[in-house]
């Protein structure tokens, strides 16, 4: 199996901040990685997909980086509704694997 | 606008079973592949399985194998999860996702688009 290692695993900011999530494979996925946001009590949310593509609808101060095994996930001026649980997941091959989460909490 | 509503969990002894369902709207369900994916309490997402669109090509995670079976009937637009042989692990809100391909030039790249609400099961005596 593809191990998914996040870090941090939480994190506090302010509005306004520029954030940094990164999310590490444990070989190489080449693009194939995805990023979800989940808010308490919600289904998860797809943000990016294939490292770097935002979603439809998805705000543009989210971007997504990276290739191989080394990639971020990067909100670049937090609003309220960013502060969620935030979620790598590799689609290299099954089993389908996730980061552990970052936890991203208001300062 | 595209649905996925999951039914069917519950409490459940250990050793016991379920059926889990999803019941798809808004999109064309017999085109897409589907998959489940379960959040223990507190904890991360796990993938648990994968079938294809035509339901030929299934895939499980080692944790459920043997035990789960995931099926769909695409005249129904509903997706199902049978889960045998319950145990206190397997305590989870179970969610279905759509799942999305996009050609990239190198191949395809995989995403799971729209997901449900999802179900609670819990395994308990």
């Amino acid at each position: 199996d593809i191990q998914m290692t996040q870090s941090p695993s939480s994190l506090s900011a302010s509005v306004g901040d520029r954030v940094t999530i990164t999310c590490r494979a444990g070989q190489t996925i080449s693009t194939y990685l995805n990023w979800y946001q989940q808010k308490p009590g919600k289904a998860p949310r797809l943000l990016i997909y294939a490292a770097s593509i935002l979603q439809s609808g998805v705000p543009s101060r989210f971007s997504g980086s990276g290739s191989g095994t080394d990639f971020t996930l990067t909100i670049s001026s937090l609003q309220p509704e960013d502060f969620a649980s935030y979620y790598c997941q590799q689609s290299y091959g099954t089993p389908y694997t996730f980061g552990q989460g970052t936890k991203l909490e208001i300062k | 606008e595209v649905r996925l509503v999951e039914s069917g969990g519950g409490l459940v002894q250990p050793g016991g079973s379920l059926t889990l369902s999803c019941i798809s709207s808004g999109f064309t369900f017999s085109s897409y592949e589907m998959n489940w994916v379960r959040q223990a309490p507190g904890k991360g997402l796990e993938w648990v399985s994968y079938i294809s669109s035509s339901g030929t090509n299934i895939d499980y995670a080692d944790s459920v194998k043997g035990r789960f079976m995931i099926s769909r009937d695409n005249a129904k637009n509903s997706l199902f999860l049978q889960m045998n042989n319950l145990r206190a692990e397997d305590t989870a809100v179970y969610f279905c996702a759509r799942d999305k391909s996009y050609f990239d030039g190198d191949g395809y790249q995989y995403y799971f688009d729209f997901w449900g609400q999802g179900t609670l099961v819990t395994v308990s005596s």
